[in-house]
């Protein structure tokens, strides 16, 4: 079974501009949640989605959004980019709220 | 406010020794608590995990210890190998969802051949 996929591995934005980063969860898997990364922070919630639903929203501005399409596969948009926002984005699935996180390997994005 | 923390941001041990990874956390109404292993440019992938109910979880070579009135958990890893080399990140929960997920800020773990 194929694991989460996150696309792209690497990008590189300026200040000012919008990202769009994309998930696909395992196969079956219904719950698609978004976390950041960065060093000496952890792993920071962003959002977490349920059949097409937001379910959960993290302590970010609403740059931050996402969403999930009718076949489970999520993206992450984030507009106005900062240079704060340079961090790794993990996407998890999991079967659901009762299961243990499946990650995906991250995109790493730097903002310049 | 961080909700579960790993004080020690690395570890180096020696190969075959006994590494130990240590957690804390301040809110006393988690009632489930799990191990990720990430290695460079990859996810974290789930280790092992604990109960409440519990105060001791094992696989294999990876035992949790769950210290409820200390609010602490440790991770064991004996006996060490290179390939055990990652980050290891404890998380916390008290209900369901990922929301309901708090984790630490990981720790280095080195293990020296």
């Amino acid at each position: 079974k194929a694991g989460v996929t996150q696309t792209p591995r690497y990008l590189i934005k300026t200040r000012g501009q919008q990202v769009t980063l994309s998930c696909s969860p395992i196969s079956g898997h219904r719950s698609v949640s978004w976390y950041q990364q960065t060093p000496g922070q952890g792993l920071q919630f962003l959002f977490e989605y349920f059949s097409e639903t937001q379910r959960n929203k993290g302590n970010f501005p609403g740059r931050f959004s996402g969403r999930q399409f009718s076949n489970s596969r999520s993206e992450m948009n984030v507009s106005t980019l900062e240079l704060g926002d340079s961090a790794l984005y993990l996407c998890a699935s999991s079967l659901d709220s009762h299961s243990p996180l499946h990650f995906g390997n991250g995109t790493r994005l730097t903002v310049t | 406010d961080q909700q579960v923390k790993q004080n020690s941001p690395s570890l180096s041990v020696q190969e075959g020794r006994i590494s130990i990874l240590n957690c804390d956390y301040t809110n006393s109404m988690f009632d489930y608590f799990l191990w990720y292993k990430k290695y460079p440019a990859e996810g974290p992938t789930f280790l092992i995990s604990i109960s409440s109910i519990k105060d001791k979880n094992e696989d294999g070579r990876f035992t949790v210890f769950l210290n409820k009135s200390a609010k602490h958990l440790s991770l064991h890893i004996v006996p060490s190998q290179p390939g055990d080399s990652a980050v290891y990140f404890c998380a916390a929960t008290s209900g369901t969802g990922a929301n309901n997920l708090f984790f630490g800020t990981g720790t280095r773990l080195t293990v020296i051949p």
